[in-house]
């Protein structure tokens, strides 16, 4: 099946400092989603991109599809501590959304 | 607004017990599905469904049965429990359009699962 490939799987960063996770695969997809999962919750949606080279910003978060498809990376620009959670990059190919396995994020005050 | 709501927050179950995890969106959503999240292993794809009377398999549907005869209800059905079984199970819904910023794909607040 189709596989993700998250890193890192954790960071411990101090508030205030940028943060930058990728996801890979070996396949290609048409849409590169990213979510945040705050604890005891389920996942929702940060930002969406559907073109291959595409650049997109929600705020203090900047996120770019790959150009081979294959790829996707996450900024969070002067972090925050409520930015702690478990990122995760998701795939779609058809009707089926792959996952990553997530980089859980730490945030120091 | 409901959104995408499970039920039971939490189960423990005994091996080979069955049971079945609800979930309803009242957002007429046409796709719903399931997925497993398990430690360093993200969220994985158990069943999915593109519309009422419609179902079909994910990455692990092993020891997991689905139904779709409304379009709002998508149970999960556990025949036969398992330890590997144990886990934390969220449902998932949108629009058919699923991924596009306009359906984003809407999760519900998850089902922790313990099979002793």
């Amino acid at each position: 099946g189709q596989q993700l490939n998250q890193s890192p799987q954790s960071m411990f960063i101090q508030e205030g400092e940028d943060v930058s996770m990728n996801c890979t695969s070996s396949s290609i997809f048409n849409t590169w989603l990213w979510y945040k999962q705050d604890p005891g919750e389920g996942p929702v949606l940060l930002i969406a991109l559907y073109k291959a080279g595409e650049l997109t910003s929600n705020g203090r978060l900047t996120a770019q599809f790959g150009i081979t498809r294959k790829d996707s990376f996450l900024n969070i620009s002067a972090s925050i501590p409520s930015d702690v959670g478990i990122y995760f990059c998701a795939g779609r190919s058809g009707s089926r959304l792959t996952f990553g396995e997530g980089t859980q994020l730490t945030v120091n005050p | 607004n409901a959104g995408v709501t499970q039920t039971p927050k939490f189960q423990v179950l005994k091996t080979g017990q069955s049971m079945t995890l609800q979930c309803a969106q009242d957002m007429n959503h046409e796709y719903m599905s399931w997925y497993r999240q398990d430690p360093g292993m993200g969220l994985r794809l158990i069943h999915y469904s593109v519309g009422a009377g419609i179902t079909d398999q994910g990455e692990v549907p092993n020891g997991y049965n689905v139904s779709r005869s409304t379009t709002e209800d998508f149970p999960l059905r556990l025949l036969s429990a398992a330890p590997s079984q144990t886990s934390v199970y969220f449902c998932a819904s949108s629009y058919s359009n699923m991924g596009r910023s306009s359906s984003p794909l809407h999760f519900g607040n998850g089902t922790r699962l313990t099979v002793t």
